[in-house]
């Protein structure tokens, strides 16, 4: 069983606010690790698809860094604003098999 | 392309019933993905096909759930009879062929057994 295992659980941050969380993963037999966002009632969607060690990647205020030889990555967004409030979801790759999601991180981002 | 199209977007039915959930991955992708989110569990994977084989079906909870995949573009989840504890979101992802690529999830299934 593979434990991919997201912290905080959930998190309430103030409009503005610039805030990260946390996903660990096994640093053994590593393929990909990716992050989606994940809004009340819709479907998934990917935010980054992240492979090397390393790796930074950057969407408009949200980015992302990989660790693969300690099995973390962050993500963080910047000055957050209510539309940002999802659930966060990181899920490991080993191999190319299927993904392991983590639990997520509910963001609320307050007006 | 319009995306994973799953229907139906709900199903409610009662206990012991057949229910049958169906897929339509985005035309090009190899792989396919079965999904159950449930407050409990969270998303779980259930099942994959990769060119239309089934690679694993090791979170297929019991002998009731069973998936097919007889061509590229569709693909069927069936539960026989279904519980109650069946309840719960049931989406379908596809993933194109080649690198650690995204996986594009269909809007979902809401089932609820009574």
């Amino acid at each position: 069983i593979l434990n991919v295992e997201q912290s905080p659980q959930s998190l309430h941050v103030q409009e503005g606010d610039s805030t990260n969380f946390t996903c660990s993963f096994p640093s053994s037999n590593f393929y990909a690790l990716h992050w989606y966002r994940w809004e009340t009632a819709k479907s998934p969607e990917a935010l980054f698809v992240m492979t090397l060690n390393g790796d930074e990647k950057k969407k408009g205020r949200i980015s992302a860094t990989l660790n693969t030889k300690e099995g973390y990555s962050y993500l963080y967004i910047k000055g957050s604003q209510p539309e940002d409030s999802a659930t966060y979801l990181c899920a490991f790759l080993p191999g190319r098999r299927a993904l392991t999601f983590g639990s997520g991180t509910r963001l609320q981002v307050q007006p | 392309d319009a995306g994973v199209i799953q229907s139906p977007r709900h199903e409610v039915t009662e206990m012991g019933q057949e229910v049958t959930l169906r897929c339509k991955p985005i035309s090009g992708h190899n792989s396919l993905f079965w999904y159950r989110q449930t407050m409990m569990r969270g998303l779980e994977l259930l099942i994959y096909f990769n060119n239309n084989v089934p690679i694993d079906d090791s979170g297929m909870p019991e002998d009731r759930f069973s998936a097919k995949m007889p061509n590229a573009s569709f693909s069927t989840l069936k539960i026989q009879p279904s519980e109650p504890r069946d309840s719960a979101v049931y989406f379908c992802a596809s993933r194109p062929a080649g690198g650690p690529d995204t996986q594009y999830f269909g809007p979902g299934t809401r089932l609820t057994v009574l």
